[in-house]
């Protein structure tokens, strides 16, 4: 069973608006979550991250948001850059070790 | 500093035979992790270390077996390698104290 998902596999968005890509959870115990940014043939990498302590982190374009009460979480970037196109995981930490993944969601950003 | 990094990329394998990956970290991590990405699912955890001699099972353990005999190292074997561990596998680590995972590049393996 699922715990974490990505319920949108794509997203198409212009050059320089704002992406927004969504991930829902349903495991309350999970404490930190984080975004990772995939290219093609590469390994994922750590994009940011949010406690379960807060709603809100900002780095740069990037801004993650956490709804407790929703087990939602949500990826905002803006502007959006042509070189943003990649696929993003969602991942929440669930005990000392474990993360579950959502399976991703597809970000296009058109010039 | 490499990061993590494995090895081989890419393996073509008949049912049956066995092969080692294996995960290099130069980040001085205690924890490591074996996971395996299959098309339209997330990563899922195989197997994980807490540290040097250390290994436990993850989600998909089935089928293969792990070691981490220096702390910078750890391996995954498949003895036996069936059809439905063609899969891209990916290793990361991280510190102790830190919450961040770190992936390597990924080895492709496809078992005929």
């Amino acid at each position: 069973d699922q715990q974490v998902k990505q319920n949108s596999p794509s997203l198409s968005v212009q050059e320089g608006r704002i992406s927004i890509l969504n991930c829902d959870y349903t495991n309350s115990m999970f404490d930190y979550f984080l975004w990772y940014k995939k290219y093609p043939a590469e390994g994922p990498t750590f994009l940011i991250s949010i406690s379960s302590i807060k709603d809100k982190n900002e780095d740069g374009r990037f801004t993650v948001f956490l709804n407790k009460s929703a087990k939602h979480l949500s990826l905002h970037i803006v502007p959006s850059q042509p070189g943003d196109s990649a696929v993003y995981f969602c991942a929440a930490k669930g005990g000392a070790n474990n993360l579950f993944f959502g399976t991703g969601t597809r970000l296009t950003v058109i010039p | 500093n490499a990061g993590v990094t494995q090895t081989p990329k890419f393996r073509v394998l008949k049912t049956g035979q066995s092969m080692t990956l294996l995960c290099a970290q130069d980040m001085n991590h205690e924890y490591m992790y074996w996971y395996r990405q299959d098309p339209g699912m997330g990563l899922r955890l195989i197997h994980y270390s807490v540290g040097e001699g250390t290994t436990a099972k993850g989600e998909v353990p089935d089928g293969y077996n792990v070691s981490r005999l220096k702390k910078q190292n750890f391996l995954l074997g498949l003895e036996s390698a069936a059809p439905s561990q063609t899969s891209v596998y990916f290793c990361a680590s991280r510190g102790i104290y830190l919450q961040t995972q770190y992936f390597g590049p990924g080895t492709r393996l496809l078992v005929l």
